[in-house]
């Protein structure tokens, strides 16, 4: 049972446009949340974290937010730009371990 | 750098042969992972190790086994080959031991069972 849902397999945004992207939780006890950037024939690499005693984190053109009422975070990426095109996955940690959406396919389009 | 890296980054085996795969990580960091990546089904964990000694079973562990004998290495074996464990493999290690920092992951194995 997936834990960590990606409801949107693909994105395809204009460069300089926002990019948004979604993921919700069904475990109330995960506490720490990440999403991570994959490209091609390549291992994920981190993006951005938060933590759940926050609602938003930012670094650089990268924001998370996060909604526990609603099991929800998001990540949004201003101004888009054609490298930001990479598969994208949010994880969230229960007690023992990482657990991953799906994954979402963003397009940016120059 | 420090760095992690898997071998082979491609093999195709038959049905019922054994195969390992290796991951070597030169960060220092105790815990390790293996997930594999399929479509629709995103990363998912197969076993991981918080330590020399220590091996412990994910969601999808079934056919897999891990051994930790030192802090650099954590090999995956496939006792029996299936084509079911088609995939592409990822090793990962992070530092903390309470899962709050991020993991590092290596380029990943893609294994076809024929």
């Amino acid at each position: 049972d997936q834990q960590v849902k990606q409801n949107s397999p693909s994105l395809s945004v204009q460069e300089g446009r926002i990019s948004i992207l979604n993921c919700d939780y069904t475990n109330s006890m995960f506490d720490y949340f990440l999403w991570y950037k994959k490209y091609p024939a390549e291992g994920p690499t981190f993006l951005i974290s938060i933590s759940s005693i926050k609602d938003k984190n930012e670094d650089g053109r990268f924001t998370v937010f996060l909604n526990k009422s609603a099991k929800h975070l998001s990540l949004h990426i201003v101004p888009s730009q054609p490298g930001d095109s990479a598969v994208y996955f949010c994880a969230a940690t229960g007690p023992v371990q990482f657990y991953f959406g799906t994954g979402t396919s963003l397009t940016v389009i120059p | 750098d420090a760095e992690i890296t898997q071998s082979p980054r491609h093999k195709i085996t038959e049905t019922g042969r054994q195969v390992t795969l290796a991951c070597h990580q030169t960060w220092n960091h105790n815990n390790m992972f293996w997930y594999r990546q399929d479509l629709g089904h995103g990363l998912r964990l197969i076993h991981y190790s918080y330590g020399v000694q220590d091996t412990n079973k994910g969601e999808v562990s079934d056919g897999y086994s891990v051994s930790r004998s030192n802090t650099e290495d954590l090999p995956l074996t496939l006792e029996s080959a299936a084509s079911s464990q088609t995939s592409v493999y990822f090793c990962a290690s992070s530092e903390s031991p309470d899962l709050t920092y991020e993991q590092y992951f290596g380029p990943g194995t893609r294994l076809t069972v024929t």
